[in-house]
């Protein structure tokens, strides 16, 4: 089966770049997403098609993809960023597929 | 704005059955694939199903195939998940979700409901 994988966990400095990365076979072709989780809270989509972010996301979020490899990107990060991220991709156009989640931590 | 709320989360019984229910408001609901996805606690997101506009077509992660439901009411604005035979391993926060279907992301959730399979 399909499988997404993320680092556990990342660490940032307010005000500093964040990257997340999320690893699958081909990724680049299948169309990425990302969501932002807060403790206690339902996800939230943060950018979908690799690189597009949906109203009412800030800009400093966006994403890109290259090969094998599709990275999430928070610049400026802010304490209210600190979340769980999971990246989500479709094996096929049925099979969905959520990455193992990286937890961000602000520091 | 768009609303899903969940409800129908409780204690069950290993072998149990549950049904879950989701209010949507705010679209056209009749227009889009709608999804469930779980939660199991401290763990990551397990997309459970979706059903299409219309209810033709049905799609099942292996883990709950055979043993769950997906179903719409147009009419209602509402989403169902029945669960059957219900294992400890499907403990977990249920959401609903707008599409998801074919490289549309889920692009809504609900707040979630809680399904504890436990004796």
């Amino acid at each position: 089966s399909y499988e997404l994988t993320q680092p556990p966990s990342v660490s940032v400095s307010p005000g500093q770049t964040a990257t997340i990365t999320c690893s699958g076979d081909r990724l680049g072709h299948k169309y990425a997403c990302w969501y932002q989780q807060k403790p206690g809270q339902s996800p939230v989509l943060v950018i979908y098609q690799h690189t597009k972010r949906p109203s009412g996301i800030p800009e400093r979020f966006s994403g890109s993809n290259s090969g094998n490899t599709a990275t999430l990107t928070i610049s400026g990060t802010q304490a209210m960023d600190e979340a769980d991220y999971y990246c989500q991709a479709w094996d096929s156009t049925t099979d969905v597929v959520f990455g193992g989640g990286t937890k961000l931590t602000v520091l | 704005q768009v609303q899903l709320v969940e409800s129908g989360g409780g204690l069950v019984k290993p072998g149990g059955s549950l049904r879950l229910s989701c209010a949507a408001s705010g679209f056209t609901f009749s227009h889009y694939y709608m999804s469930w996805v779980r939660q199991a606690p401290g763990k990551g997101l397990e997309w459970v199903s979706y059903i299409s506009s219309s209810s033709s077509a049905i799609y099942y992660a292996d883990s709950v195939k055979g043993r769950f439901t997906i179903s719409r009411d147009n009419a209602k604005n509402s989403l169902y998940l029945q669960m059957n035979s219900l294992r400890a391993e499907d403990t977990a926060v249920y959401y609903c979700a707008r599409d998801g279907f074919n490289y549309s992301p889920f692009d809504y959730w609900g707040q979630g409901t809680l399904v504890t399979v436990s004796s």
